[in-house]
């Protein structure tokens, strides 16, 4: 089974609106962290937004928010009053801790985000 | 800009080469991790440094290899390249092995 699952390839907003990308995870551990990431057209990978898995409180970070819902196993990303440069793809990611002190991120496929005026 | 430098920024070259891809993790980050982003895998982990030692492997070839040194810099070799090896290499640090990764901008390797 996928660890994350990204179930909207592509979505489109209007300027202005909110927009909520979807996120699902799979995991048995207790401890672990769900992150968001945005890759404009130019490639790189910037960092939104991250929630723990004990943290009774839904992250924001100024336009973004995290709708956390742990029995759900969702962390849907949340845009308020999209603006043309958040067109990109967005990715969701968890990091699971492996108990020895490692952790790793596993990435969903993504979903693409058009945004248009 | 994350602070996260990765050089080159493109790379071309033939199959069955060898090239360094060469990463410098943000001041202060002590991990460096290795993901390979292609259209047909998407992003994956490849090979994660702590302080200089080897802390985790994902889905790394045997002709990749990886170190971080003692400057914390981390270098990703990748020999006996084939066409599938083309994709986007990226680099991460983190303060710690809990904390969000910042990520390089990528260097793009074509094999041809």
């Amino acid at each position: 089974a996928q660890k994350i699952t990204q179930t909207q390839p592509g979505m489109f907003v209007q300027e202005k609106e909110a927009v909520t990308l979807d996120c699902t995870y799979d995991t048995s551990d207790q401890s672990y962290g769900l992150f968001w990431y945005k890759q404009p057209s130019s490639g790189e990978m910037i960092f939104l937004i991250y929630q723990g898995s004990y943290d009774e409180q839904n992250a924001t970070e100024g336009r973004y928010s995290l709708n956390f819902q742990k029995a759900r196993k969702s962390a849907n990303l949340v845009i308020s009053a999209s603006q043309l440069g958040d067109s990109a793809m967005y990715f969701c990611a968890m990091r699971e801790s492996q108990g020895s002190g490692y952790s790793t991120l596993t990435f969903g496929k993504g979903t693409m985000l058009l945004v248009s005026p | 800009d994350s602070g996260v430098t990765q050089t080159p920024k493109h790379l071309i070259t033939a199959t069955g080469q060898r090239v360094t891809l060469r990463c410098s993790p943000r001041s202060g980050d002590l991990s460096v991790y290795w993901y390979q982003q292609s259209l047909d895998q998407g992003l994956q982990f490849l090979i994660q440094y702590y302080n200089g030692e080897e802390r985790a492997k994902g889905n790394i070839l045997e002709r990749f290899s990886a170190q971080q040194f003692p400057d914390l810099h981390s270098e990703l070799n990748l020999s006996s390249l084939e066409l599938g090896d083309s994709a986007l290499y990226f680099c991460a640090s983190s303060v710690s092995l809990s904390t969000e990764q910042y990520f390089g901008p990528g260097t793009r390797l074509t094999v041809t």
